[in-house]
């Protein structure tokens, strides 16, 4: 079936160290968008991209789509504590036509 | 103050029993979707509506049930076919469906456990 794959699945930092999480489908994507959800809470939309190739920042956050458009990643530079949560992506596959997650990079912090 | 609402938080019901979790939303918005989320995985998608009187099976229909007969309003019942109904599970919505590749607004939730 359609599959997102998304690593790592953990990820320990130290404040102020940089985080990458990877996103990869097997398929072209049609698109690809971004998604935190805090301990405890819901998940918020953060971002789509939709163009092959496309970057897109926020602050300290950095998105990326592939050439292929069958990955892409969120690089935050210099973690900080309230970026704690995990992250998920999640993309509409042309064939199947439905937003399929990512299992989700859980990020902790440590001051 | 525009948003999505679910209720309860919390909710605590014995094994064999149906049970409505309960989905509004005044943005406006066409779609509604419903989600189920286990421990480190992702959302799955349990069923899904585009229109009001009109819904589709999500991957993980089987022991679901939904209607929608108003915009606003998008419930889910878990009923005994459910084999492992303890879970989180979130309500979204967004403008239209899928295809127009828009953002989605997630409820606070539902946590269910079955005892």
């Amino acid at each position: 079936g359609q599959q997102v794959m998304q690593i790592p699945q953990y990820q320990h930092v130290q404040e102020g160290e940089d985080f990458t999480t990877y996103c990869n489908s097997s398929t072209t994507l049609s698109n690809i968008q971004w998604y935190k959800q805090r301990p405890g809470g819901h998940p918020v939309f953060l971002i789509q991209l939709v163009k092959s190739g496309e970057v897109k920042k926020q602050k300290r956050l950095t998105f990326q789509f592939g050439e292929a458009k069958k990955n892409s990643s969120l690089h935050i530079t210099a973690t900080q504590t309230t970026d704690v949560g995990t992250y998920f992506c999640a993309g509409i596959s042309g064939g199947y036509n439905k937003l399929i997650f990512g299992a989700g990079t859980r990020l902790a912090v440590h001051p | 103050d525009g948003g999505i609402t679910q209720s309860p938080k919390y909710l605590f019901r014995k094994e064999g029993q149906n049970v409505t979790l309960s989905c509004e939303q005044n943005l406006n918005h066409d779609a509604m979707y419903w989600y189920r989320q286990d421990p480190g995985q992702g959302l799955r998608l349990i069923y899904y509506s585009q229109i009001v009187n009109d819904f589709q099976k999500g991957d993980i229909a089987e022991g679901y049930s939904v209607s929608r007969e108003k915009k606003e309003s998008f419930p889910l019942t878990v009923t005994s076919a459910q084999k492992n109904p303890t879970a989180f599970y979130l309500c979204a919505s967004s403008t239209s469906g899928f295809s127009s590749y828009n953002e989605q607004f997630f409820g606070p939730g539902t946590r269910l456990t079955v005892l």
